[in-house]
């Protein structure tokens, strides 16, 4: 596998569910990214990991909660979700922060999620 | 702090015509500029970026972006639209250096018709 993959690429839950997704990269960088895409709506930056620590959380609700338990995987557990939490939801990675690059984000191909 | 305009959440162009996305920007610091393309159910693929140097940029399938400070834009430009070029085209900024302002603040996107 190469560049960021994302699994499942479709997910169907109901509300009272735990699921997981998963993303993962393969190109060395030490910085990931979770983003919300809904329809009509911007692209809304929901956590962000550098170095494997968390540093930045846009008042994202608490049913949401990402783990990076290394540089290459990321995680965002979800719980009790609302139909509105139905998206694309779409993972990046980049070199970190100050690091060499020039935050360029590479994004995975998404995983669809309906909430019922 | 930085922030994105994309003016036209939907262009539409007939094939073989020229095609312009516009995109201003607004950035404290000098910027780092990016111009993503997402077809439907896909993530975000990088078609071009601005970081120093040379301020009319090339990048994949034709297109091309040029940066200008004195306007601060960074238009997406293609001679000729291809029916493949049909997606939705996002415009991004960076502040170039660490923090939080390494974080891409993305426009709202346009969504780009290609008519026969």
């Amino acid at each position: 596998e190469t560049g960021v993959t994302q699994t499942p690429r479709h997910l169907v839950m109901g509300m009272t569910n735990k699921k997981s997704l998963k993303c993962e990269q393969h190109l060395g960088h030490n910085a990931m990214y979770w983003y919300k895409q809904s329809a009509k709506k911007p692209l809304e930056l929901m956590f962000v990991y550098s170095l494997e620590e968390r540093v930045e959380n846009n008042s994202v609700p608490s049913r949401f909660s990402p783990e990076c338990p290394n540089s290459s995987h990321l995680f965002l557990h979800l719980h009790t979700l609302q139909p509105e939490d139905s998206a694309l939801y779409l993972c990046a990675s980049s070199h970190p922060f100050g690091g060499p690059g020039d935050n360029e984000q590479f994004f995975g191909p998404g995983t669809r999620l309906t909430v019922l | 702090a930085q922030s994105v305009t994309q003016l036209g959440s939907h262009v539409s162009v007939s094939e073989g015509a020229l095609v312009l996305l516009r995109c201003n920007y607004s950035s404290s610091v000098p910027p780092y500029l990016f111009w993503y393309v997402q077809y439907p159910n896909q993530g975000l693929q990088l078609l071009l970026k601005y970081t120093t140097g040379a301020t009319l940029v090339k990048g994949i399938n034709g297109f091309e972006a040029e940066f200008k400070k004195s306007e601060t834009s960074f238009h997406l430009t293609k001679p000729s639209a291809h029916m493949s070029d049909a997606a939705e085209y996002f415009c991004a900024v960076s502040g170039g250096y660490g923090g939080s302002q390494g974080n891409l603040i993305f426009g709202k996107g346009t969504k780009l018709s290609v008519k026969p």
